[in-house]
């Protein structure tokens, strides 16, 4: 089955860069998606088709998906972007969604 | 604005049924494919189950695969998921979601806690 590497965690200070990876064979032949979770709530799409953001998303948020890699960039870091992320494929060989592991972005 | 809400989570014991439901509004539920998603405590996301717009197609994640059978209802505007032998891992909270274009998901429930436990 198709398996989504994503690192455990991610430490940034405010104002910073934060990139997040998510590593696949061949992901980037595949749309990925990307949500962010913060406790106590449902997950919230931030990234779709590697690099389109809903409309109420702000443009810090990016993507891009490449090769073997699919990164979630986080621009000017914001003490409320501290959470859980993940990214997220259909894989097509199995008819499964599969989502990586998750990161938890922590903001210093 | 779109909603979904879930409900029939409670506490079972292993080897149990549970069903969950899921009312939708806001949107045309007969034209969205819908997904649940689980999440146990303390970890990651995990799907579950993929419905098609019109029923007819359905796919499983392999652990609950031969256990679990989603469906839908259009009159009713209504996602279920059919829990049998249930296990201790099969505890996590469930989240009903919907598919858009390009399989990602934008709208989610609150979700429902399914505790497995004797």
């Amino acid at each position: 089955s198709y398996v989504l590497t994503q690192p455990p965690s991610v430490s940034v200070a405010p104002g910073k860069t934060a990139r997040i990876t998510c590593g696949g064979n061949n992901i980037g032949g595949k749309p990925v998606h990307w949500y962010q979770q913060k406790p106590g709530q449902a997950p919230v799409l931030v990234i779709y088709y590697d690099r389109d953001r809903p409309s109420e998303i702000p443009e810090r948020f990016s993507g891009s998906n490449s090769e073997n890699t699919a990164t979630l960039t986080v621009s000017r870091v914001e003490a409320g972007d501290e959470a859980d992320y993940y990214c997220q494929v259909w894989d097509s060989s199995s008819d499964h969604v599969v989502f990586g592991g998750g990161t938890k972005l922590t903001v210093l | 604005e779109v909603q979904l809400v879930e409900s029939g989570g409670g506490l079972v014991q292993p080897g149990g049924s549970l069903r969950l439901s899921c009312a939708a509004s806001g949107f045309t539920f007969s034209h969205y494919e819908m997904n649940w998603v689980r999440q146990a405590p303390g970890k990651g996301l995990e799907w579950v189950s993929y419905i098609n717009s019109n029923g007819i197609t359905k796919y499983y994640a392999d652990s609950v695969k031969g256990r679990f059978t989603i469906s839908r209802d259009s009159a009713k505007n209504s996602l279920y998921l059919q829990m049998n032998s249930l296990r201790a891992e099969d505890t996590a909270l469930y989240y009903c979601v919907r598919g858009e274009s390009q399989g990602h998901f934008q709208h989610w429930g609150q979700g429902t806690l399914v505790t497995v436990s004797s």
